[in-house]
């Protein structure tokens, strides 16, 4: 059974660019969360989405946006990156409400 | 506002012998947590995880322990091997609150030969 696979694994842009990240789920689960992880700050929650709507929003900025398709893919955008934007983004699926997240090995996101 | 706490950065301990991990909350309505091991460029793996309504879980080496009334929970490896060593993250669930994990910053677990 495939896990989560999140493209691409590094990224390199440059401050005011913007960038999208996208997250393939287990087959089967449809619900999708994003968490970006920094140095000292632990995995903070962005969104999560089931069923292409959005359920759950962290306390992030505008400038992260989410969405999902009707296969349960997600990607998320970031607009108008700022040098603080660099960071590890991980995806975790889990089918309806479960107990178990699974999370895929993160876009490595740097911003110059 | 951290209302998961892990307020060990680092723990060194010797091949064989337990390791503790400690984590604590705020937040009343966490119904459910769960502890996470990440080793670097990699995404967090699932240990294990206990329900509010119990006060221990185990599996294999793992075992976590909930105290509610402290709002505090542990996790004990025993027995420790090398291959233990990384980053291990508590985490926490609200309630009806979908799928929302809330996380402590980390404890890096050196386990020595």
């Amino acid at each position: 059974k495939a896990g989560v696979t999140q493209t691409p694994r590094y990224l390199i842009k440059t401050r005011g660019q913007q960038v999208t990240l996208s997250c393939s789920p287990i087959s089967g689960h449809r619900s999708v969360s994003w968490y970006q992880q920094t140095p000292g700050q632990g995995l903070q929650f962005l969104f999560e989405y089931f069923s292409e709507t959005q359920r759950n929003k962290g306390n992030f900025p505008g400038r992260f946006s989410g969405r999902q398709f009707s296969n349960s893919r997600s990607e998320m955008n970031v607009s108008t990156l700022e040098l603080g934007d660099s960071a590890l983004y991980l995806c975790a699926s889990s089918s309806r409400d479960s107990y178990g997240y699974t999370f895929g090995s993160g876009t490595r996101l740097t911003v110059v | 506002d951290q209302q998961v706490k892990q307020n060990s950065p680092s723990l060194s301990v010797q091949e064989g012998r337990i390791s503790i991990l400690n984590c604590d909350y705020t937040n009343s309505m966490f119904d459910y947590f769960l502890w996470y091991k990440k080793y670097p460029a990699e995404g967090p793996t699932f240990l294990i995880s206990i329900s509010s309504i119990k006060d221990k879980n185990e599996d294999g080496r793992f075992t976590v322990f909930l105290n509610k009334s402290a709002k505090h929970l542990s996790l004990h490896i025993v027995p420790s091997q090398p291959g233990d060593s990384a980053v291990y993250f508590c985490a926490a669930r609200v309630a009806g609150g979908g799928n929302k994990l809330t996380f402590g910053t980390g404890t890096q677990l050196k386990v020595e030969l």
